[in-house]
């Protein structure tokens, strides 16, 4: 079972616009992170938000967490093309992580 | 520092058939975890193994085992392949266990036919 849930399934933007997608999960976590994942292949890791911090950046990303309402949202700031891909949050889940469903994002030129 | 290689990366396998699969992580790093990604359940933890040992295990048949080397090189057979096994094999290192950063390798893209 997945513990956390991305919104929305996809998003379409045009150059330049933000993009902000959201996360939601079930228990109590340590940590959160995002993920990011081009066609079908391996995923790169883009940040890690601890459960005891409620904002972070990282270059055009800023990732916000509400332990409260289990929710965190990731915004990426001034898109670019490359930055179509589809984005997963994931926490841990006991012993071992589990990823959402993912945000399909697709930035137009 | 060379980044997590998978091999083979893509792989076509008869039902009933067995296959392995094998991961290398980043040089130091002691964990390598697994997943399995398809389009209708997502990814999806299979296992984790650290110092040689399975630590976590995911809800997936005994089909699906692994192992760790003394190297932290890791590899993961699936016995009796089934049509529903064809996905995107993801492995997975960490310097230490595996609920932090995770640097992922390109995948094995297995089709059973």
């Amino acid at each position: 079972s997945q513990q956390g849930e991305e919104d929305p399934q996809a998003l379409s933007i045009q150059e330049g616009e933000n993009a902000t997608m959201n996360c939601s999960y079930k228990t109590s976590i340590n940590n959160l992170q995002w993920y990011r994942q081009n066609s079908g292949r391996g995923l790169v890791h883009l940040i890690l938000i601890r459960s005891n911090e409620r904002e972070k950046h990282s270059g055009r990303l800023r990732v916000t967490l509400d332990t409260s309402k289990k929710s965190s949202s990731l915004l990426i700031t001034a898109s670019r093309a490359a930055d179509t891909a589809s984005y997963f949050c994931a926490t841990d889940w006991g012993n071992d992580m589990r990823f959402g469903a993912g945000t399909r994002l697709t930035v137009k030129p | 520092k060379a980044g997590v290689t998978q091999t083979p990366r893509y792989l076509i396998k008869t039902r009933g058939q067995q296959v392995t699969l094998s991961c290398s992580p980043i040089s130091g790093h002691r964990s390598v975890s697994w997943y399995q990604q398809t389009p209708g359940q997502g990814l999806q933890f299979l296992f984790e193994y650290f110092s040689e040992t399975q630590r976590n295990k995911g809800n997936f048949p005994g089909r699906f085992s692994g192992r760790q080397f003394s190297n932290s090189r890791s590899e993961m057979n699936v016995s009796t392949l089934e049509l529903g096994d064809s996905a995107l094999y993801l492995c997975a290192s960490s310097l230490n266990r595996g609920l932090d950063e995770q640097y992922f390798g390109p995948g094995t893209r297995l089709t059973v036919t």
